[in-house]
């Protein structure tokens, strides 16, 4: 069974760092790309980031260009997300998701960006 | 702004069948496989349909999926109470190198 478990949110006061994780199980990571997508409060589905299986292909959302970083460690079935210059509109449920386009998704983790 | 459109609510009786359309471009549903997903308040979005009409295990016959140039559409038949829920549409936009979504599309069984 395909398992995508998210950790590292929490609250972030605004211009600061937080970094996700994702823990892939139940398939073979490294032969898979990567997204991140986040869901602000009582709003829809945002894109922010892909990362092919091997690492040789990155794309952003203009909205977190510059700031986030996407990165991940197939000897260890991980996925990761660094943010930072955090503002406000970050604050979202974060998920990690497989494929393009997407087939599995995570439970998502909360980021909260407030002083 | 979303680049895939949705209309933003539908509703219909217990029973009936819905239709929801999902609007793009050659970018991105012309040329790319359309996914379906559907969100229950407070829990991760779940897939419903994948490469515009086939449906993953245990989802049943009730949902499916079809394309036509740059329109996508889901249907439900046989609606229930338990199938209200947002619903996306999503796919990869090969102009924007990015993953897209329709803006959400909230079902009322009346």
């Amino acid at each position: 069974e395909v398992q995508l478990v998210e950790s590292g949110g929490g609250l972030a006061q605004p211009g600061g760092s937080l970094r996700l994780s994702c823990a892939a199980s139940g398939f073979t990571f490294s032969r898979y790309s990567m997204n991140w997508v986040r869901q602000a409060p009582g709003k829809g589905l945002e894109w922010v980031t892909y990362i092919s299986s091997s690492s040789s292909s990155i794309h952003y959302a203009d909205s977190v260009k510059g700031r986030f970083t996407t990165s991940r460690d197939n000897a260890k079935n991980s996925l990761y997300l660094q943010m930072n210059s955090l503002r406000a509109e970050d604050t979202a449920v974060y998920y990690c998701a497989r494929d393009v386009p997407i087939r599995y998704w995570g439970q998502g983790t909360q980021v909260t960006v407030s002083s | 702004q979303s680049v895939l459109t949705q209309p933003p609510s539908v509703s219909a009786a217990p029973g009936q069948k819905v239709t929801i359309s999902c609007s793009g471009s050659s970018s991105n549903i012309g040329n790319n496989y359309v996914s379906w997903y559907h969100q229950l308040p407070g829990t991760a979005p779940k897939l419903l349909i994948y490469e515009n009409n086939e449906r993953p295990s245990g989802i049943p016959d009730r949902f499916s999926g079809s394309k036509s140039g740059t329109s996508a559409t889901l249907g439900i038949t046989g609606l229930q109470t338990g199938d209200e829920a947002d619903y996306y549409c999503g796919t990869w936009d090969s102009s924007l190198s990015a993953v897209v979504f329709g803006g959400g599309t909230k079902l009322t069984v009346l």
